[in-house]
């Protein structure tokens, strides 16, 4: 049972565009959402977070929403560098456990 | 520099062997995981451990076994029971064991079976 589902395992955008990352998610048990991104051969490294409590939180270029009725959260990159081509996974912490999606493969194209 | 070292980056397993991945940490961070990563999938929780001599089964832990003898190592070994052991395994390490603690992630060990 997919807790943490990325619908879209790929996402292409223009250099200066924005990019939309989206998670749906099932379990409304949870304490704080996390986006990592991936590069090829490399472990994660986390990006940004977000309360349970919170809407909103921004960092930079990076801003995540969370909308609990809906049970969605985004991560939205503006404006997109192709340096930020690689894989975002959203994660959330429930408890002791973090339980990722499957990632979504952005393409950032100069 | 502070970080996590998995080692080593690739390796190759012959049917019915036992083989050890390494995972050392210089950040004191008290808890470590083990994650493995299947193509077009994403992360499973394989075993993790909150302290020094404790850890705890993830959601695929059948087929591996961990050992923290040291706060800053955190051996897993893929044991022939594991059946489908392909895959890219990945070492990680927080502060604490609490939801906003992000996890910092070495660059991972491909396995392969010959």
């Amino acid at each position: 049972d997919q807790q943490v589902k990325q619908n879209s395992p790929s996402l292409s955008v223009q250099e200066g565009r924005i990019s939309i990352l989206n998670c749906d998610y099932t379990n409304s048990m949870f304490d704080y959402f996390l986006w990592y991104k991936k590069y090829p051969a490399e472990g994660p490294t986390f990006l940004i977070s977000i309360s349970s409590i919170k809407d909103k939180n921004e960092d930079g270029r990076f801003t995540v929403f969370l909308n609990k009725s809906a049970k969605h959260l985004s991560l939205h990159i503006v404006p997109s560098q192709p340096g930020d081509s690689a894989v975002y996974f959203c994660a959330y912490t429930s408890g002791s456990r973090l339980t990722f999606g499957e990632g979504t493969q952005l393409t950032v194209n100069p | 520099d502070g970080g996590i070292t998995q080692s080593p980056k690739y390796l190759f397993r012959k049917e019915g062997q036992n083989v050890t991945l390494s995972c050392e940490q210089n950040l004191n961070h008290d808890a470590m995981y083990w994650y493995r990563q299947d193509p077009g999938q994403g992360l499973r929780l394989i075993y993790y451990s909150q302290i020094v001599n404790d850890f705890q089964k993830g959601d695929i832990a059948e087929g591996y076994s961990v050992s923290r003898e040291k706060k800053e190592s955190f051996p897993l070994t893929v044991t022939s029971a594991q059946k489908n052991p392909t895959a890219f395994y990945l070492c990680a390490s927080s502060m604490g064991f609490v939801g906003n603690q992000p996890q910092h992630f070495g660059d991972g060990t491909r396995l392969s079976i010959l």
